[in-house]
């Protein structure tokens, strides 16, 4: 049983396109979050939700939005592709009070052509 | 703000040699410590985690990591390199700023083991 799964894993799209990546964890978790690794494999985190609700928020473009129906569910809505969205997109998830481990999913490569 | 920095981008070493790859902190209060390791195509997998205790922590697959106050140091250690170990590591700091909860990552150092 995958722990955090996101689909699609890859996705190739044109500029200006919308496109939703989704993600699931079975782990029982109250937080869940979506970090950028860009080409030179930087990671920075880009949104998080505990129990449905967004607490951090940092410095994304607005076209970037997060919806999480349940706890164990966050998707990522990007609207108006642009090619510096080009990345891999992961999601994670950890504890509520934990002491920090993140558990995270394979990742999603989106391409803007 | 929290921060880790790791200073070397690429750690070559030998198959059978003992491998260090380093990390270095800056936090106010308590440091919570993690490595990542991160194979090709792959998610981030946890090795270890420091959070209080033995400044020695063990982890996965023989990994092991000294927490070093006085050096503000975290580096990831393993007695005997295997080509299997060539990967992507990353050190993280947990970082509370903001009234959340989340891990800021180092910029990463590859690692590669030759036979």
């Amino acid at each position: 049983d995958t722990a955090v799964s996101q689909t699609p894993k890859y996705l190739v799209t044109q500029m200006g396109n919308d496109k939703s990546i989704k993600c699931e964890q079975n782990l029982g978790h109250d937080t869940m979050y979506w970090y950028k690794q860009d080409s030179k494999k930087f990671l920075k985190i880009m949104f998080s939700y505990n129990n449905k609700e967004l607490i951090i928020n940092e410095t994304v473009p607005n076209r970037f939005s997060p919806k999480s129906p349940d706890k164990a569910h966050l998707n990522l809505h990007i609207n108006s592709l642009e090619l510096g969205d080009s990345a891999v997109y992961f999601c994670a998830s950890s504890r509520d009070r934990g002491t920090g481990e993140l558990f995270f999913g394979e990742g999603s490569r989106l391409t803007v052509l | 703000a929290q921060s880790v920095a790791q200073p070397e981008d690429q750690v070559n070493v030998a198959e059978g040699n003992p491998l260090t790859v380093k990390c270095t902190y800056s936090v106010s209060g308590n440091p919570y410590l993690f490595w990542y390791v991160q194979y090709p195509n792959r998610g981030l997998q946890f090795l270890l985690k420091y959070i209080t205790g033995d400044n020695l922590v063990k982890g996965s697959y023989g990994f092991e990591a000294e927490f070093n106050k006085s050096q503000t140091s975290f580096h990831l250690k393993k007695p005997s390199a295997l080509v299997s170990d060539s990967a992507l590591y990353f050190c993280a700091v947990r970082d509370m700023t903001g009234g959340g909860n989340k891990l800021t990552f180092g910029t990463g150092t590859q690692l590669k083991v030759e036979l």
